[in-house]
């Protein structure tokens, strides 16, 4: 069954201090992956996703991710972070398959410390 | 830029009663979908929902719950008789049109308390 795994579940990091966040998702076909931002009281937004082409994607805020299909991993990274990317961040998946739902995972709650 | 917006943020309701979250997508989207993360895990997909039906539902989506689009802009979610593994945070979103290729908008959740 497709799933979508997210191993760090608690991140503390001090500003300025580099992020990577780890994303495995479980699909032999084709998917499209992508990268969701709640900061605290607010709305899930997107930060960023992949359906093809340049395996290393940027997105907004200073993030990107890479698809390494052999790993089946998607890993969220920012060089530096600041005391605002304080929220909870989660990886997502939807298999072109006929469906309209989308796989996440169980979310990575990171605190930056000022 | 339009959001969608869900009301209450916050419902308490006492086991078996019913429940109706409120989401309102953003208003050229065509696909409205409702997810849901119980604490400490998955935002795991409950339906969705195209052309005034369900396009596709979760083994979660079971006889205790419906969706309505009861008019232009409102979509909802019904919990007809709530139990206490019902608490969570409802998670309402749309999109222009359906598949992976389309961004998913979600909007704030509401946080459902069962007791």
């Amino acid at each position: 069954a497709q799933s979508v795994s997210q191993h760090n579940h608690h991140v503390i990091l001090s500003e300025a201090a580099s992020l990577e966040l780890g994303c495995n998702y479980s699909y032999g076909g084709t998917v499209n992956l992508f990268w969701y931002v709640q900061y605290p009281g607010q709305h899930l937004q997107l930060l960023l996703k992949y359906f093809s082409g340049d395996p290393l994607v940027k997105g907004i805020k200073g993030f990107e991710a890479e698809f390494i299909k052999s790993k089946f991993s998607f890993n969220l990274r920012k060089p530096s972070v600041q005391w605002s990317d304080t929220a909870e961040y989660f990886c997502a998946a939807w298999a072109t398959s006929g469906t309209y739902k989308y796989i996440f995972g169980t979310g990575t709650r990171l605190k930056v410390l000022a | 830029e339009p959001e969608v917006t869900q009301t209450p943020s916050h419902q308490v309701t006492q086991m078996g009663q019913e429940v109706i979250l409120r989401c309102v997508p953003i208003s050229n989207h065509l696909y409205f979908y409702w997810y849901r993360q119980i604490l400490g895990q998955k935002v795991e997909f409950l339906v969705s929902f195209y052309n005034n039906e369900i396009s596709e539902k979760s083994e979660i989506f079971d006889d205790q719950f419906s969706v309505e689009r009861p008019d232009g802009s409102n979509f909802t979610l019904k919990i007809r008789s709530t139990k206490l593994e019902d608490s969570a945070m409802y998670f309402c979103a749309s999109s222009e049109a359906g598949g992976g290729s389309y961004e998913q908008y979600f909007g704030p959740g509401t946080r459902l308390t069962v007791t």
